[in-house]
């Protein structure tokens, strides 16, 4: 199993508050993502890493945003969360040259009150 | 408009009958393609992929048809056994991409 772990597992928390989600891998891979996977719409992209500093937006990035400070770590922060981005959240890893396979954390179930 | 269609939001197969779920896309410039299990609780796991030079991969039990003129793919699980039951996602990029589109996802159940 790709070492990835995420943190917290569960969330509630309260409209207007900020949220920060942690993913955490042992890989040394370069490439990190973050997803929502919800009901009728799979797993949709929030943002992504290529490297330690370098992020880019994903599908639906609106309300969220990310930091990379070292390779391993990826953060996810909702700066005023939502009833709409309660979501389960899903970060991945992507290998080096030519791989092509993500892998995914246990994910984090996410609930906005 | 999703990119990435996966029209069966539920499948259900006899134990050690064959099971098949479809994957349709529009993107023309989508040229690998994979399929991801899940299981309740757990994040996605890896299960099989294809890229376009290849019209079928076969891996085990599961195997992989791509036809690029119908921008249709299917996954074939003989025999199905009840450790299947899980969603199934496929999943799109561009080669030299680096991100994939998800469809919406299959649940499939076999029953003993």
């Amino acid at each position: 199993d790709a070492g990835i772990t995420q943190s917290p597992r569960h969330k509630v928390t309260e409209t207007g508050t900020p949220v920060t989600l942690r993913c955490h891998q042992t890989e040394n891979h370069r490439y990190m993502y973050w997803y929502r996977q919800d009901p009728g719409h799979g797993l949709r992209l929030i943002h992504y890493s290529y490297g330690v500093k370098d992020t880019d937006k994903g599908e639906v990035s609106d309300g969220y945003s990310v930091s990379r400070s070292k390779t391993e770590d990826f953060l996810l922060t909702l700066e005023s969360a939502t009833s709409s981005q309660t979501s389960v959240y899903f970060c991945a890893i992507r290998g080096g040259q030519g791989s092509h396979e993500q892998y995914f954390g246990p994910g984090t179930r996410l609930t906005v009150t | 408009d999703q990119q990435v269609k996966q029209n069966s939001p539920s499948l259900s197969v006899q134990e050690g009958r064959i099971s098949i779920l479809n994957c349709d896309y529009t993107n023309s410039m989508f040229d690998y393609f994979l399929w991801y299990k899940k299981y309740p609780a757990e994040g996605p796991t890896f299960l099989i992929s294809i890229s376009s030079i290849k019209d079928k991969n076969e891996d085990g039990r599961f195997t992989v048809f791509l036809n690029k003129s119908a921008k249709h793919l299917s996954l074939h699980i003989v025999p199905s056994q009840p450790g299947d039951s899980a969603v199934y996602f496929c999943a799109a990029s561009v080669v030299y991409g680096q991100n994939f589109v998800f469809g919406p996802g299959t649940r499939l159940s076999v029953l003993p």
